[in-house]
Order: structure tokens, then sequence, then C-alpha cells
């Protein structure tokens, strides 16, 4: 099946820095999707792209949707305690009968004051 | 506005019982899904339900079964349940293909 390399795995930053994560995937996707997921919580939406190349801002948050298809990043710029949580990339092909994504991993994000 | 409504919050079940997750969503979606997460992995996909009165298998559907009841409900059965299933179950649901997700608040499930 499709699988999705999501990294780094975590992260440990100081107040105030920016932050990248990326994930990867041998498949194309038509669909990328950025979720946050706080502790005891279910996954909330960040930021959707729809378009190769498509590159999407949320307020700090920065996304983009890679040319090949194969990839997506997000960025986070003057991070914030807030911010801490788990990242996670999602992507869905147009294969499908329902809008099911596949999941990478996540990427862990601790911000320290 | 609700969203997705996922009951019970927790539950502990000792192995062989069977038990039914429900989930209900009120944003008249078309899709709804079923999803596993354990410590240090992505959300992976049990079963799901494209529309009212079909449901397909997803990555990891055994030991498992699922009812589209109507538009708004989608449970989730463990027939008889495993240390295996331990995890936090979450519901889902999207308005068509190719649009975002909606999480419950998951299901913390200790089966013992």
């Amino acid at each position: 099946g499709q699988q999705l390399n999501q990294s780094p795995q975590s992260m440990f930053i100081q107040e105030g820095e920016d932050v990248s994560m990326n994930c990867t995937s041998s498949s194309i996707f038509n669909t990328w999707l950025w979720y946050k997921q706080d502790p005891g919580e279910g996954p909330v939406l960040l930021i959707a792209l729809y378009k190769a190349g498509e590159l999407t801002s949320n307020g700090r948050l920065t996304a983009q949707f890679g040319i090949t298809r194969k990839d997506s990043f997000l960025n986070i710029s003057a991070s914030i305690p807030s911010d801490v949580g788990i990242y996670f990339c999602a992507g869905q092909s147009l294969n499908t009968n329902a809008g099911k994504s596949t999941f990478g991993d996540g990427t862990t994000l601790t911000v320290k004051p | 506005n609700a969203g997705v409504t996922q009951t019970p919050k927790f539950q502990v079940l000792k192995t062989g019982q069977s038990m039914t997750l429900q989930c209900a969503q009120d944003m008249n979606h078309n899709s709804m899904y079923w999803y596993r997460q354990d410590p240090g992995m992505g959300l992976r996909l049990i079963y799901y339900s494209a529309s009212e009165g079909t449901t397909d298998k997803g990555e990891v559907p055994n030991g498992y079964n699922v009812s589209r009841l109507n538009k708004r409900e989608f449970s989730l059965r463990l027939e008889s349940a495993a240390p295996s299933q331990t995890s936090v179950y979450f519901c889902a649901s999207s308005k068509d293909r190719n649009t975002e997700a909606f999480f419950g608040q998951g299901t913390r499930l200790t089966v013992v």
C-alpha cells in the first residue's frame, strides 16, 4: 500500500525559532493535508493543498505541495509554546471512492519557553 | 456545533469481550472513517464508508466490523477483543472525496 515518510520524528526547539518538517511518498497524491493533534484530542486540519506547486499560508504556517506530487512540507515561523503537539501529513490519491487519507507517522514538536 | 461525537471516551475490556464504538456527525457529510492510532505511529484506516449504505475495508480491518446505520452514524464493533486491539480509535467524516476529514476526540480502549 501507499506509505508516507514523515521527518523529522521529533523536534525540540526554542520559542521563537522556525520549524520545518516534510513528507515524501513513493506514490503520487492529488491532495496533501497537514493536521495538528493536541494531547488527548483528535487531529485538526491546519492546511489543505490541492494543486501541485501550490504554496499556502495560514498565519505563521506555510505549506507547499511538491511539484512531483510526491512530497509536501510544512513550515512554522516564530514558534510559540502552544505550537506543541504532533503534526501529521496526509495524502489522498485520486483513485479512491472516498476521501480516505494515508497518514505519516507524525512529527512531535516540543517548544521550550 | 458538535461536529464528530464518539462514545465512549474510555473503555477497558477483557480479552474475548465484545463492544461497539459509536460515532455520529452532524455536518451532513457523505463519508465516514474509523482509524486507530498506536504510539509513535500515524493513523491507520480500519474501515470507511464512502456514502450511506456502503462500507469498505481499509488498511487494518481484521478483527473489526462496521455498520453505517444512516448518514449520521457509523459504528465500529469488536466481536472478540484482543490485547493487540489496545489503541486509540478515531472516527472521522468528510463531505466528499478529496476533502479534509474532521475527527472526533477519540476512544481510548485497553484490552487486558
